[in-house]
């Protein structure tokens, strides 16, 4: 069965704080990694990763997957009160078309 | 541009009811995935979809689910007798292709049984 772990479960950090969110997989026949940033809302879109060693960067945050380990990272850098939300990462994987399976988010907190 | 569309918002139903959920992709996006979102819990796909066709329904519970995505108007998720289990968000995600692209969310429905 496939398998994505994410860590910590949740994070208190302070506005300006540098973080790093893990995600980890065991999926068969992986294809890509998704991350999503969810506030009480709609899930919204923030990277695709396919490659391993291939940062992808939008503002303060960035992404980055090690097809060898098995794992991904997300850094915010500089956060702000607005990152405060629940990160989920997302691996699509098997044959019958993209079907995405969810880790259990990352609670992040970001006080003034 | 508009995103992936989702109707009812909110929807209550008592026990035994039925319950359905309606979506509508992205302009341009043929392939149409269902999760749900129980309380305190993760996503959890339930079925994918085109036009027509159901792909991979792994996801759906063997009775009383069901979905569809004919080939004029949205995709509908249908849940017969609802129980109180069945409280979730139900997220519709839409996708362009069929491997290797991008889910685009659309808000959910917050469906409570009572």
């Amino acid at each position: 069965e496939d398998k994505v772990v994410q860590s910590p479960l949740s994070l208190v950090v302070h506005e300006g704080d540098t973080v790093t969110l893990n995600c980890s997989y065991e999926v068969t026949n992986f294809r890509s990694l998704l991350w999503y940033k969810q506030e009480k809302k709609a899930p919204t879109f923030l990277f695709m990763l396919t490659s391993s060693g291939i940062e992808k960067k939008s503002g303060r945050l960035s992404s980055i997957l090690d097809k060898k380990e098995l794992f991904s990272i997300l850094n915010i850098t500089a956060t702000q009160t607005g990152d405060s939300a629940v990160y989920l990462c997302a691996v699509e994987a098997g044959n019958a078309g993209n079907m995405l399976t969810f880790g259990g988010g990352t609670r992040l907190m970001v006080k003034p | 541009n508009a995103g992936v569309m989702q109707n009812p918002r909110h929807l209550v139903r008592r026990r035994g009811q039925e319950a359905r959920l309606r979506c509508s992709p992205m302009k341009g996006h043929s392939h149409v995935y269902w999760y749900r979102q129980l309380p305190e819990e993760g996503l959890k796909f339930m079925v994918y979809l085109q036009k027509e066709n159901i792909i991979d329904e792994s996801g759906m519970p063997k009775e009383r689910f069901s979905a569809e995505f004919p080939k004029e108007g949205p995709s509908i998720l249908r849940i017969q007798q609802v129980v109180r289990g069945d409280s979730a968000a139900y997220f519709c995600a839409s996708s362009q292709l069929q491997a290797g692209g991008e889910q685009y969310f659309g808000p959910g429905t917050r469906l409570t049984v009572t």
